[in-house]
């Protein structure tokens, strides 16, 4: 069983119609769950940390929220430039780096 | 203003020779982390180091080797190369071990081994 499931594996959507990529996660003492977002031939590039249930970053159009077992990132009237894969990670009490989720491909059409 | 720099960026190896892929970064950190990404995989963590002349393995350390004899430098060998080990190799680096989570990615070196 993956500890980490980002859900959908794609997603496509038209200029401006928002929605939100799902990161499940099954560890145990979560200390922080990290969202980075990955350009085609490109490393990923870190986007937010979040600590604690309840806790929410904005940057742009894009908004991360965290609940006990999984996270929301929401994009609200996307771009074409937001188009690109979205990874979860976890860093939790059983590990000492970070677990990575398999990601989300989201592609933004004009 | 290099962040961390992998060489070489596309290497093709037959089965069986060996090479090394560099990993630089300008940052000071103390961290470096070499992964590996396969389609339908994700990102899996081949070997970390926590500092200068430290080492560990990660969740598939099998057929890798790693050197960590400068700060800024942490080299990824492959002694033996398999068809298996074709993939996209992405060294990363942070100031903490996962606290912040904020890891700086190189750019990738893609290996094909025939």
């Amino acid at each position: 069983e993956d500890q980490v499931t980002q859900s959908p594996e794609a997603l496509r959507l038209q200029e401006g119609e928002s929605s939100s990529l799902n990161c499940s996660y099954t560890v145990s003492g979560l200390r922080g769950l990290f969202w980075y977002r990955q350009d085609p031939g490109k490393g990923p590039e870190f986007l937010f940390t979040l600590y604690s249930a309840g806790e929410e970053k904005e940057k742009e159009r894009l908004k991360a929220t965290l609940t006990k077992k999984e996270s929301f990132l929401h994009i609200t009237a996307p771009k074409p430039e937001d188009s690109a894969t979205y990874l979860c990670a976890v860093h939790w009490a059983g590990y000492s780096t970070l677990t990575f989720g398999k990601g989300t491909m989201l592609l933004v059409s004009p | 203003n290099a962040g961390v720099t992998q060489t070489p960026k596309f290497r093709v190896l037959k089965t069986g020779q060996s090479m090394t892929l560099l990993c630089a970064q300008d940052m000071n950190h103390e961290y470096m982390y070499w992964y590996r990404q396969d389609p339908g995989m994700g990102l899996r963590l081949i070997h970390y180091s926590v500092g200068e002349g430290t080492t560990a393995k990660g969740e598939v350390p099998d057929g890798y080797n790693v050197s960590r004899l400068k700060k800024q430098n942490f080299l990824l060998g492959l002694e033996s190369a398999a068809p298996s080990q074709t993939s996209v190799y992405f060294c990363a680096s942070s100031y903490s071990l996962g606290d912040t989570g904020e890891l700086f990615f190189g750019e990738g070196s893609r290996l094909t081994v025939l």
